[in-house]
């Protein structure tokens, strides 16, 4: 039974192109978050969302496009994908009430843009 | 806003015995919570160990253990016995335990990381 869970889990892909990565928990979370973590393994927060609400959206390129149809779903779209968007993405969500909010992590996705 | 610096890109250790992992970090907060996670090559991000702030005891978790200087922002992570499995990535990590407006307080802030390698 996996927590939290993505894919696909590796993607390559041609520049210019559209590709989606999509997660799901079922923790019963009520935040999801997308992070990209570069090649020198450098994580950075990308969106958050906290009941289908957009409230984490960091200096990312208009290119790449989060949705999130109910609180167990955060699905990222990027758009005309360049080769600096290679990178793992990692989707987690995490229980704010909960006190410590620690997020638990899916097992990430790898793009690699050729 | 918030910093983590992991000062060491790399440790080594022997099997068996002990390594400490540092970790400072920059902050005007009073309270929030500080992380390690390990990221082994499987890539998957696996929590270690937590800490509160407005906790003065040092968090343990078996093998694991931290010493947490409030007042001169360190967090640094010990294993005992290091095992073969420890070997991974660790990073450290900072969330404000403030609610604020725009959910910043949610967001999870990392150090570069550190490359623990095990020697048998």
């Amino acid at each position: 039974d996996t927590a939290v869970s993505q894919t696909p889990k590796y993607l390559v892909t041609q520049m210019g192109n559209d590709k989606s990565i999509k997660c799901e928990q079922n923790l019963g979370h009520d935040t999801m978050y997308w992070y990209k973590q570069d090649s020198k393994k450098f994580l950075k927060i990308m969106f958050s969302y906290n009941n289908k609400e957009l409230i984490i959206n960091e200096t990312v390129p208009n290119r790449f496009s989060p949705k999130s149809p109910d609180k167990a779903h955060l699905n990222l779209h990027i758009n005309s994908l360049e080769l600096g968007d290679s990178a793992v993405y990692f989707c987690a969500s995490s229980q704010p009430k909960s006190g410590a909010n620690v997020l638990t992590f899916g097992a990430g996705s790898r793009l690699t843009v050729l | 806003a918030q910093t983590v610096t992991q000062s060491q890109p790399e440790m080594s250790v022997q099997e068996a015995e002990t390594v400490t992992l540092s970790c400072t970090y920059d902050t005007s907060e009073s309270d929030y919570y500080l992380f390690w996670y390990k990221q082994p090559p499987s890539r998957q991000m696996i929590l270690v160990i937590r800490q509160e702030a407005y906790k003065q005891q040092n968090a343990t978790e078996n093998r694991f253990s931290v010493n947490f200087q409030k007042a001169a922002k360190s967090f640094s992570l010990k294993i005992s016995d290091s095992q073969l499995g420890d070997a991974a990535m660790y990073f450290c990590a900072y969330r404000s335990a403030y609610g604020r407006s725009g959910g910043s307080n949610y967001k999870l802030t990392f150090g570069k990381g550190t490359l623990l390698t095990v020697n048998p």
